[in-house]
């Protein structure tokens, strides 16, 4: 089955920057699209960023514009989030996630463990 | 950017129910929509997409409908393990919009 690991979180100060990592496996990674997607502290969902399987198309919530990045490697199958400028609401586990075509558009079927940044003076 | 509400936010009910969970898009999205399960602590699990087609290896006891504007997650007989928060996903472009959530519950 599919798997996803993400790792790179941790705790940071406001303004600071941090870069989370997902490693895919059991899949032809180059083949899909991949997002990040967050969920507060007992709160719901949140789309954050998506990227195609190339990685020349990338889409953002207007939340993080400008200030996260996403990208992938292909050859290390593993998918990234360069975050900046953080603010205390950014805290939140982030969800590695895999798309998959639907007639032009595009759904998770598969998500990762997560992994929690904490942004806190 | 298209808004999705889900209503009710949370619900109690004893096993053997049937369970109704509602999504609402602000504009029409066609049958792009996926609904999702998520347990306390753990990642969320994709039920349903296109609207209605159930992902390989979920129980025949979840369905979905709807088109366009309102759409629908039924649990046609609750189970114990059903015990979790549901979203809905608007993803026919981005932003890939979640609802607010269920969470469900047991009396």
């Amino acid at each position: 089955e599919v798997q996803l690991l993400e790792s790179g979180g941790g705790f940071v100060q406001p303004g600071g920057s941090l870069r989370l990592s997902c490693t895919a496996s059991r899949f032809i990674f180059s083949r899909y699209a991949m997002s990040w997607v967050r969920q507060a502290p007992g709160k719901g969902l949140e789309w954050v960023s998506s990227i195609r399987g190339s990685g020349t198309t990338t889409y953002y919530a207007d939340s993080v514009k400008g200030r996260f990045t996403i990208s992938r490697d292909n050859s290390k199958n593993t998918l990234y989030l360069q975050m900046n400028s953080l603010r205390v609401e950014d805290t939140a586990v982030y969800y590695c996630a895999k798309e998959v075509a639907d007639a032009g558009g595009w759904y998770v079927d598969y998500w990762g463990q997560g992994t929690l940044v904490t942004v806190s003076s | 950017d298209i808004q999705m509400t889900q209503s009710p936010s949370s619900l109690s009910a004893s096993v053997g129910d049937r369970v109704t969970i509602t999504c609402r898009a602000s504009q029409g999205i066609s049958n792009y929509l996926a609904w999702y399960q998520q347990k306390p602590g753990k990642g969320p699990k994709l039920l349903i997409y296109g609207a209605s087609t159930l992902q390989s290896g979920v129980p025949s006891r979840f369905s979905g409908s709807g088109s366009g504007t309102d759409f629908t997650l039924t649990i046609s007989s609750l189970q114990t393990e059903d015990v979790a928060t549901y979203y809905c996903q608007k993803y026919n472009s981005a932003p890939l919009t979640f609802g607010g959530g269920t969470k469900v519950e047991m009396k």
